[in-house]
């Protein structure tokens, strides 16, 4: 079965530090690929997506984030790090043989030190 | 406005009682999606429905029901709380068909935290 996989339950930075969150999904057939980020008490935005076409995605407030398919990766980045960054990340997949299924990762809470 | 909206937004109940959450959407589409979110396993699905008459199971539907009351309303009842359904519940609409060369893409409300005791 379609797994994701989040490297790191946590990952904290310094303000205008480089951000790095790590996703790896497990199947051979690439699946499209989403990151989510929730604030504190509020639900999921969309960040970006990947679907076809140009492997380099760019997503709100930044980010972006590349698709692999040699290293099976879609890691999200953000050239420097903001207090408002500070949030839960979520990597999600929808394998290409379902329309809606959505299969999230444990999730990656982002610490941004003054 | 928010275009998916659920109620409420937080409740303490407790175990044996029967409760409802709530989700409604202004976005126009017709599907809609049931998750939870528990600490370190990410969001699981509970229930989907693809249309009014369409409702199906997710991977972790037992203890849970649902109503598809219309297009915009989709409501998750615990016909018994037990303190283990304790967790952020999410509803989500999603764009199907999506645009052309896009992807179907899920959009989330803003949670009901549930605590049962």
């Amino acid at each position: 079965a379609q797994s994701v996989t989040q490297l790191g339950s946590h990952v904290s930075v310094s303000e205008g530090a480089l951000v790095l969150l790590r996703c790896n999904y497990s199947s051979s057939v690439p699946p499209y690929l989403f990151w989510y980020v929730q604030y504190p008490n509020q639900g999921l935005q969309l960040l970006l997506k990947y679907t076809t076409g140009a492997t380099l995605v760019k997503g709100i407030n930044g980010f972006e984030a590349e698709f692999k398919k040699s290293e099976t990766s879609f890691h999200l980045t953000k050239p420097s790090a903001h207090m408002s960054d500070a949030a839960e990340y979520f990597c999600a997949v929808t394998p290409r043989d379902s329309s809606y299924k959505l299969i999230f990762g444990s999730g990656t809470r982002l610490l941004v030190r003054p | 406005d928010a275009d998916v909206t659920q109620t409420p937004r937080n409740r303490i109940t407790k175990t044996g009682k029967r409760i409802m959450l709530e989700c409604s959407q202004t976005k126009g589409h017709d599907r809609m999606y049931w998750y939870r979110q528990d600490p370190g396993l990410g969001l699981r699905l509970i229930y989907y429905s693809f249309d009014v008459k369409d409702i199906n199971k997710g991977e972790i539907s037992d203890g849970y029901s649902v109503s598809r009351q219309a297009q915009a309303k989709f409501s998750l009842s615990l016909e018994s709380a037990i303190p283990n359904q304790t967790a952020l519940y999410f509803c989500a609409t999603s764009d199907f068909p999506p645009s052309a060369g896009d992807r179907e893409t899920q959009y989330f409300g803003p949670g009901t935290r549930l605590l049962v005791l």
